[in-house]
C-alpha cells in the first residue's frame, strides 16, 4: 500500500504560470519534506514541516511555496514557474524523533516547463 | 529543460557477482547514516540503515560498513541481481538538525545479465 502518494506523477505547466503540486501520507508522520531532484543528482531540500511549523532552506528561491492544512496534506505551489524548475519533485515524510531520520518517499511528480 | 546534470559514478557488475557502492561523509559527528535505491522515474527507496556506534549491519543480500575513523561508509550487495540496477545513495542525518539528511553524490549500478 502506498503510504506517501504524490499527484499528479506527471506535469505539464506553461512558463510562468503558477502550478500546485500534491502530496498525501498514510503513516501520520509529523515531518514533511519537499526535494527538488534534477537528472544524475541528489535530491535538493526545498524545505519541510515539522508539524506546522515551516523551515525554508536558505537557498531555495522565493519562487517556491509550500502549504501544509493539516498532517495528511502538504502542497508545494511553485509561483511563476522557470524553464530550469523543470524536475522531479519529491515529497517524503518521517517521524522526526531523534532515533531514527529514515524519510520515506513518494514516486514524485515530474514538472515539464514549456 | 532540465540543465545537464552531472555524470555519476558508474559501477558496472555481472550478474551473480557481489557489488560494494562506497561513499565518504563530511561530519565526524554523523551519527546515522541511510543508503537509499533509486530506479529511474521512481522516487528513493530506504534500504538499510546504521547508527554511529555499530561498524556493520547486515539486511537481505544488503551490508552496510562504516569506518569512522575514516569517514567511510560502504554497500555491499551480494549475488547482485538485474533488479538491483539503479542510482545508490547514501545520507547522513545532519549533526545541527536530526531532521535532515545531507545527500552523497550517487552512484549508478549496471547489472550486466
Amino acid at each position: 500500500d502506498a503510504m506517501v502518494i504524490q499527484n499528479p506523477r506527471y506535469q505539464v505547466t506553461q512558463f510562468g504560470k503558477p502550478v500546485t503540486l500534491s502530496c498525501s501520507q498514510t503513516l501520520n508522520h509529523n515531518v514533511m519534506y519537499w526535494y527538488q531532484q534534477k537528472s544524475s543528482q541528489a535530491p535538493k531540500l526545498l524545505f519541510h514541516y515539522y508539524d506546522k511549523d515551516f523551515n525554508n532552506e536558505a537557498d531555495t528561491p522565493d519562487n517556491f511555496q509550500s502549504r501544509r492544512p493539516n498532517t495528511s496534506f502538504c502542497f508545494l505551489d511553485i509561483r511563476s514557474p522557470g524553464l530550469g524548475d523543470a524536475a522531479m519533485y519529491l515529497c517524503a515524510t518521517s517521524r522526526g524523533n531523534r532515533g531514527n531520520t529514515e524519510a520515506f518517499f513518494g514516486q514524485g511528480t515530474r514538472l515539464t516547463v514549456v | 529543460g532540465e540543465s545537464v546534470g552531472l555524470h555519476l559514478p558508474t559501477l558496472s557488475v555481472q550478474e551473480g557477482d557481489n557489488s560494494i557502492i562506497n561513499c565518504a561523509y563530511s561530519n565526524s559527528a554523523s551519527d546515522y547514516f541511510i543508503w537509499y535505491k533509486q530506479e529511474s522515474g521512481k522516487g528513493p527507496q530506504f534500504i538499510i540503515d546504521i547508527r554511529s556506534n555499530m561498524d556493520k549491519r547486515q539486511g537481505q543480500r544488503v551490508t552496510v560498513l562504516l569506518n569512522k575513523t575514516v569517514k567511510h561508509l560502504s554497500l555491499q550487495i551480494a549475488a547482485t541481481q538485474p533488479g538491483d540496477s539503479a542510482v545508490y545513495f547514501c545520507a547522513e542525518r545532519d549533526a545541527g538538525n536530526n531532521r535532515k539528511l545531507i545527500w552523497g553524490l550517487g552512484t549508478s549500478l549496471a547489472v550486466n545479465p
